[in-house]
């Protein structure tokens, strides 16, 4: 079982639509927890962390339930922009380095069309 | 400023070859990871370095797989007698994490690269 899972999609959602995204982790000992947005044949990008309390930037709003391991993405009021693969990331401690390596999911592709 | 650079962009090699993919991450920069990326997948570890130390090496697929930064700064991954499922994208990342600082800092990606064994 990997350890990030994820819808890998495609979305194809018309512009204005809300659409949301799931996925799950398996290790309980992963310490934070992020979405990153790559766009194609570009790097990843980090667009938000997630927090337990719930977090919001504009038009996306991520959560976390800690107890069921889960995390979700929504975007409200799509772009064409906002077209791009997903990813869903936990971090987890490595040897020498608080900050960890990061884990991700196998990612969901977003297509916004007009 | 200057972002993390990785060179050549795109690399094509004929399978049994050695070929090395460097890095060059944000100055000043102490952690430096390396991922792999495989078509249709997200990016998976392979490596870590803090400084000139290598850290953890636990996601290196093979004994072919070999990385160094022996001045704490450039990176160089080199993958010996390439094989065809070593075709993937290859990502640095660097943060500027300080040891023993508690808590994750953001980890910035070069923009890969894209290795084809033919």
């Amino acid at each position: 079982r990997k350890e990030v899972e994820q819808d890998p999609g495609p979305f194809n959602v018309p512009e204005g639509a809300t659409v949301a995204f799931n996925c799950t982790y398996s290790n309980s000992a992963s310490q934070s927890f992020f979405w990153y947005r790559q766009d194609c044949r570009k790097e990843p990008k980090l667009l938000m962390s997630v927090y337990s309390s719930g977090n919001e930037d504009g038009r996306f709003t991520a959560q976390l339930n800690r107890a069921s391991q889960y995390i979700s993405l929504l975007i409200r009021d799509s772009k064409l922009s906002d077209s791009a693969t997903y990813l869903c990331v936990v971090n987890m401690r490595i040897q020498g380095n608080q900050g960890g390596k990061l884990i991700f999911g196998q990612g969901t592709e977003l297509s916004v069309k007009p | 400023g200057a972002g993390v650079s990785q060179s050549p962009r795109y690399k094509v090699a004929k399978r049994g070859q050695d070929v090395a993919l460097r890095c060059d991450p944000i100055s000043g920069h102490v952690s430096l990871f390396w991922y792999q990326q495989a078509l249709g997948q997200g990016p998976e570890f392979l490596t870590y370095f803090q400084n000139e130390a290598q850290l953890d090496k636990s996601g290196l697929p093979s004994d072919r797989f070999f990385a160094e930064r022996p001045e704490g700064s450039v990176s160089t991954l080199k993958i010996q007698r390439t094989q065809q499922e070593d075709s993937a994208v290859y990502l640095c990342a660097s943060s500027l994490q300080l040891p023993g600082l508690a808590g994750y800092e953001t980890q910035y990606f070069g923009p890969g690269t894209r290795l084809l064994v033919l």
